[in-house]
């Protein structure tokens, strides 16, 4: 079965340090791969979304980047955090071709201070 | 125009009674749309989803679709404490290169 691990869990990070949340997606190929956020009682916010190694399209113009170095690997990065980065980072995955269900991982919960 | 519309609620309903959660969307080309449930500090988890007009059931749970007037619903009945949470509906936009789009979701309490 497939399985998505996401981490860290949580992380407390200053204003203008560098991120890297890390993403993985065990027992499927070529899936596509999505990074979310929720901010504090806000709905989710599509971040970036891959459809293949080195693909990326990203939604919100911001300080966030995000990297496709393995097939079943997503990485979000920024290079200096703002405080408005704070909020409840989801990884996702989908079938590639298939019916569009995502599934969510644990999800990291970054709070920039 | 937002792309998906949702109350945020929050909705109370006693325990035993029917929720009736409500989602507007804006593209008249989506055809899938998604019930996720969201406990607070937890990943949202997929409930059911919804492809054609009319009612699907799925135990205690029911999405009902009508393209139409670009509305979809989830009804549970014999609500639980254990269902209050917060209910996203998400829509599949094909015409956006195929994104998952969601509202800000319905938190619901169910009271004992």
């Amino acid at each position: 079965s497939q399985t998505i691990h996401q981490w860290p869990a949580t992380l407390v990070q200053p204003v203008g340090s560098p991120l890297s949340l890390e993403c993985t997606v065990e027992g499927t190929s070529n899936p596509n791969l999505y990074w979310y956020r929720q901010a504090a009682g806000r709905g989710l916010q599509l971040l970036f979304y891959s459809v293949g190694i080195g693909q990326i399209s990203s939604e919100v113009p911001q300080n966030l980047s995000a990297s496709r170095p393995q097939d079943r690997q997503f990485i979000l990065s920024s290079k200096k955090l703002l405080l408005s980065d704070s909020g409840f980072y989801l990884c996702a995955w989908s079938v590639s071709g298939m019916t569009p269900t995502i599934y969510f991982g644990e999800g990291s919960w970054l709070t920039v201070v | 125009q937002k792309e998906v519309e949702q109350n945020s609620g929050p909705l109370s309903v006693p325990e035993g009674a029917i929720a009736s959660l409500n989602c507007t969307y804006s593209d008249r080309g989506s055809q899938s749309f998604f019930w996720y449930r969201q406990y607070s500090g937890k990943s949202p988890e997929l409930i059911m989803f919804i492809y054609s007009n009319g009612d699907k059931e799925d135990g205690r749970f029911t999405a009902q679709l009508n393209k139409a007037s670009q509305y979809v619903s989830l009804l549970i009945r014999d609500s639980q404490p254990s269902d209050s949470a917060t209910y996203l509906c998400a829509v599949y936009y094909y015409n956006q290169g195929g994104k998952l789009i969601f509202g800000q979701g319905t938190e619901l309490s169910v009271k004992p």
